[in-house]
């Protein structure tokens, strides 16, 4: 089962402008982690933020993390064409916070 | 740098047949995950190992599925009797000390 599920499912925006995913869960995490997968390739680690943080910055990435709401954002500022791809949030579903489960995904399509 | 390697990238086997994927992860890595992606769905888990003993395994894996990572290095993923639902991607991650989990490109498989 997936724990995670993003929102919007899809997302077209011009290049230049930024994107907003948001992913909600069902149940207490330990932490939530962001993934990015082109096309037909394997995911890329994007993120990971622990559930006593609220914020965390990297690059042109800013995740955010509300516990209370169990929802978590994705910002990417001043999209490019290589942004394009899928964007997956993921849960630890095991004390050990080792098991990952993911959302179904945001794709995100950046217009040249 | 060798990342996670999968092999083959592409199974294409008649319905019935039997099938076996291989996974070498990233060498010190101790956790070695498999997952499952069909078009337009993020990763469904289908089990994890830590070193060579195997965590946990979903139980939307099917008791033609089985796993094995002998000498918690490399690991194997085995379909008996595949079937045309089991088309799809399969994908393994291998992680260390963090839920961070690397990728390899996956194994597509199409049954026919």
């Amino acid at each position: 089962s997936q724990q995670g599920e993003e929102d919007p499912q899809a997302l077209s925006i011009q290049e230049g402008e930024n994107a907003t995913m948001n992913c909600s869960y069902k149940t207490s995490i330990n932490n939530l982690q962001w993934y990015r997968q082109n096309s037909g390739r394997g995911l890329v680690h994007l993120i990971l933020i622990r559930s006593n943080e609220r914020e965390k910055h990297s690059g042109r990435l800013r995740v955010t993390l509300d516990t209370s709401k169990k929802s978590s954002s994705l910002l990417i500022t001043a999209s490019r064409a290589a942004d394009t791809a899928s964007y997956f949030c993921a849960t630890d579903a095991d004390p050990g916070g080792f098991k990952t489960i993911f959302g179904a995904g945001t794709r995100l399509f950046v217009k040249a | 740098d060798t990342g996670v390697s999968q092999d083959p990238r592409h199974k294409i086997t008649k319905r019935g047949q039997n099938v076996t994927f291989r996974c070498d992860p990233i060498s010190e890595h101790n956790r070695l995950y498999w997952y499952r992606q069909t078009l337009g769905q993020g990763p469904e888990f289908l089990t994890y190992f830590q070193n060579e003993a195997q965590l946990e395994k979903s139980r939307l894996l099917s008791d033609r599925f089985s796993a094995e990572r002998p000498k918690g290095s490399f690991s194997t993923l085995e379909i008996q009797r595949t079937e045309q639902g089991d088309s799809a991607m399969y994908l393994c991650a291998s992680s260390l000390a963090s839920p961070e989990a690397f990728f390899g490109q996956g194994t597509r498989l199409t049954v026919v």
